[in-house]
């Protein structure tokens, strides 16, 4: 069975205070591993998708990069508006496209 | 339109009614998907559909639900004789033609809160 684990449960930062997220997968061929933004009241943002171990994507002050068992979303210098919980999703091969198992996602909190 | 839009956005129902929720995907998306969010629980995928076929149902939890799509456009997810545990929030989702790169980047609606008393 596919599973995804992110770790910690909830981050506590303070502004500049650069960190990094976890995500640990077991899937059976991996077709894409996913990290989307979620702000309360609100659907899920997709940020990145990653599809190969030693692959790296960037955006402003978020970069994801990927090994063979887990991936992880450094913060470098975050700021209050990077508050928001982070979800990270793997598509298995053999799967629907769309069709992802989400992890339980990391409570981003940034005081100013 | 600019967004998926899902309505209601929110809704109280009474155990045991039936409630139906809508979805309007982006302009020409081909693919919706609808997943649910509980409480404590990751997002959980319920069902996929390829214009107005649903190749993928594997995630309705019980013959109470059922979804449709007409016009490869509205998606309606129905849940009959609703039950306390299916408290959540629905969430829909679309993306473009079903094969390719694009097709695994979803772009989600606000979701319907559904509480069932």
């Amino acid at each position: 069975e596919d599973q995804v684990t992110q770790s910690p449960e909830a981050l506590r930062l303070q502004e500049g205070e650069s960190s990094s997220l976890n995500c640990s997968y077991t899937v059976s061929g991996l077709r894409g591993l996913f990290w989307y933004r979620q702000d309360p009241g609100k659907g899920p943002e997709f940020l990145f998708t990653l599809y190969s171990a030693g692959e790296e994507k960037e955006k402003e002050r978020l970069k994801a990069t990927l090994t063979k068992k887990e991936s992880f979303l450094h913060i470098t210098a975050p700021k209050p508006e990077d508050s928001a919980t982070y979800l990270c999703a793997v598509r298995a091969g053999g799967t629907s496209y769309g069709k992802l198992t989400f992890g339980q996602g990391t409570i981003l909190t940034v005081h100013p | 339109g600019a967004g998926v839009s899902q309505s209601p956005s929110n809704k109280v129902t009474e155990k045991g009614k039936d409630v139906e929720l809508r979805c309007d995907p982006i302009s020409g998306h081909t693919a919706l998907y609808w997943y649910r969010q509980s409480l404590g629980q990751g997002l959980e995928f319920l069902i996929y559909f390829q214009g107005n076929s649903a190749p993928d149902k594997s995630g309705l939890p019980s013959d109470r639900f059922s979804a449709e799509r007409t016009g490869g456009s509205v998606s309606t997810l129905t849940i009959q004789r609703t039950q306390q545990e299916d408290s959540a929030v629905y969430l829909c989702a679309s993306s473009p033609a079903g094969t390719g790169v694009g097709a695994n980047v979803l772009t989600f609606g606000a979701g319907s809160r559904l509480t069932v008393l």
